[in-house]
């Protein structure tokens, strides 16, 4: 059965890096999501894409952030100048009719 | 805006003892409802999904109903297995074509022998 992967599975770096999460999606899927998970709070929604554009972001997804397809696989996740904060569970999803999502088993990121 | 609401956890179980957790929301429109598992270790899974009001979704023995009278989806199985010792989340899509997930905290189920 198809799934969605990610990696790296664990990140450690320090405040102030730059950090690239990697997912591939589902092969035939169109629609691909980035949400995170902060320790002890909700899965928050970060940014759709589709199409090879973002389709929504929320307040979370400020400049600091940004998307990436560039290969036709692969989808990334970059984070430019890591803060404490952004310490969480990280989780791509992908989906064919933008209604089912499938996650990937996510990135634990710590910044320290 | 749209929300979701969990009733808190932890909950235990004894293995073979009958689990329900509460799940309601706030929505406008017509949104599709989801429950999605995270077993230790690993990431989040579609359990069961419903798409309209009165809709069952059923999985694994779990079953939820789409109330849209109760603005309700509790998820229920009549017979919880160690093996279902989990973390549950309540999901709903919002409306239009992007369909993003808002959540509930989720619950965590410990079922013991």
């Amino acid at each position: 059965e198809p799934e969605v992967t990610q990696t790296p599975s664990h990140q450690v770096t320090q405040m102030g890096q730059e950090v690239i999460l990697r997912c591939v999606p589902i092969s035939n899927h169109l629609y691909f999501y980035w949400y995170r998970q902060i320790l002890g709070q909700k899965v928050e929604f970060l940014v759709s894409f589709y199409n090879n554009e973002i389709s929504e972001k929320s307040e979370i997804f400020d400049d600091q952030f940004s998307v990436e397809r560039p290969d036709g696989s692969n989808f990334t996740l970059k984070i430019r100048s890591t803060k404490l904060e952004d310490s969480a569970m990280y989780f791509c999803a992908s989906s064919n009719s933008g209604e089912t999502q499938y996650f990937g088993p996510g990135t634990r990121l710590l910044v320290l | 805006g749209n929300s979701v609401t969990q009733m808190e956890g932890p909950v235990t179980l004894s293995e073979e003892a009958f689990l329900t957790i509460n799940c309601t929301y706030t929505a406008t429109g017509y949104p599709s409802l989801f429950w999605y598992v995270q077993y230790p270790g690993e990431g989040l899974q579609l359990l069961l999904k419903a798409t309209k009001a009165d809709d069952k979704g059923s999985n694994k023995g779990f079953e939820a109903t789409y109330r849209k009278e109760t603005t309700s989806f509790h998820l229920e199985k009549g017979s919880v297995q160690v093996s279902d010792s989990a973390v549950y989340f309540c999901a709903l899509s919002s409306a239009g074509n992007n369909r993003k997930l808002i959540w509930g905290l989720g619950t965590s189920l410990a079922v013991n022998p």
